[in-house]
C-alpha cells in the first residue's frame, strides 16, 4: 500500500513569493492534516479535513495561507506571501475516519524562505 | 490546555544500554498516546500507541511504552540501544478520534559505539 505522498521534498524561495504543497493521502483516509514543524519542535496541526471539509483551521494563518482539497483526496496547501519566519518542514499526515486515533504521516516538504 | 512534556531534549546512550525517553501529559480526561519516531528528512513514524486495554504497550523495532495514569506519564523504553535506533522521537496526545496530535518538543537519541 502506498503511503501518503508529498511535494515537492524541498522548496528554497525568496520573501514575498508564493509557494504551494501537494499531498495525496493514503487510499481510502478520509481525515486530511496539515502540519507544520519548525526546526527543534514538534509538528503543530495548520487544518484538518473530513473528506473535502475544512473542519479544523483555527491555527492556519489566514491572512497568507490557504488550503483546498477537492474531491476530497489531494490537497494543496499555499502560502502568499512567504515571510521568513515560515522557513518549516510542512508534513501531511492521514487517517480513516473513525477509526482508531493514528495518523500516518508522508516524507514533508521542507521550506527555505531567503 | 492540553500539553505534552517530554523530559530531556536530547539523550546519549551507549550501544546495548536501556533507551529510556521520557513523556509525560497534561491531561483532566485519559488521552490516546502515540510514541512516533523521525530519521533525518523523513516523515513520522508510528512507534507504538495506546488506546484502551493493557498498560504496557509493544512497539516495532522492540520498544514499548507504559501508560501511567498516576503519574500521567508515557515513557518510551528498549532493553537495548542499536545504532539504528539513532533518531529524534515525538511523544503525542489525542483525545478523540480524527482530531489533531498535540505533540511534544521531541528527544534526540544518540547512540554511541
Amino acid at each position: 500500500e502506498a503511503g501518503v505522498v508529498q511535494s515537492p521534498r524541498y522548496k528554497i524561495i525568496e520573501k514575498k513569493q508564493p509557494v504551494a504543497f501537494w499531498c495525496n493521502p493514503i487510499s481510502g483516509h478520509n481525515t486530511l492534516y496539515w502540519y507544520r514543524q519548525n526546526l527543534g519542535q514538534g509538528p503543530e496541526l495548520l487544518i484538518r479535513y473530513e473528506n473535502e471539509e475544512a473542519v479544523d483551521d483555527s491555527q492556519l494563518p489566514k491572512d497568507r495561507f490557504s488550503a483546498e482539497r477537492l474531491k476530497g483526496v489531494d490537497s494543496t496547501l499555499k502560502i502568499q506571501p512567504a515571510e521568513l519566519g515560515d522557513s518549516a518542514v510542512y508534513l501531511c499526515a492521514s487517517s480513516p475516519t473513525g477509526i482508531g486515533h493514528e495518523q500516518y504521516f508522508g516524507p514533508g516538504t521542507r521550506l527555505t524562505v531567503t | 490546555a492540553q500539553s505534552v512534556t517530554q523530559l530531556g531534549s536530547h539523550v546519549s546512550v551507549s550501544e546495548g544500554a536501556l533507551v529510556l525517553l521520557r513523556c509525560n501529559y497534561s491531561s483532566s480526561v485519559p488521552p490516546y498516546l502515540f510514541w512516533y519516531v523521525q530519521y533525518p528528512n523523513q516523515g513520522l513514524q508510528l512507534l507504538l500507541k495506546y488506546t484502551t486495554g493493557a498498560t504496557l504497550v509493544k512497539g516495532i523495532n522492540g520498544f514499548e511504552a507504559e501508560f501511567k495514569k498516576s503519574e500521567t506519564s508515557f515513557h518510551l523504553t528498549k532493553p537495548s540501544a542499536h545504532m539504528s535506533d539513532a533518531a529524534e522521537y515525538f511523544c503525542a496526545v489525542s483525545y478523540q478520534a480524527g482530531t489533531a496530535l498535540i505533540f511534544g518538543k521531541g528527544t534526540t537519541l544518540s547512540v554511541s559505539s
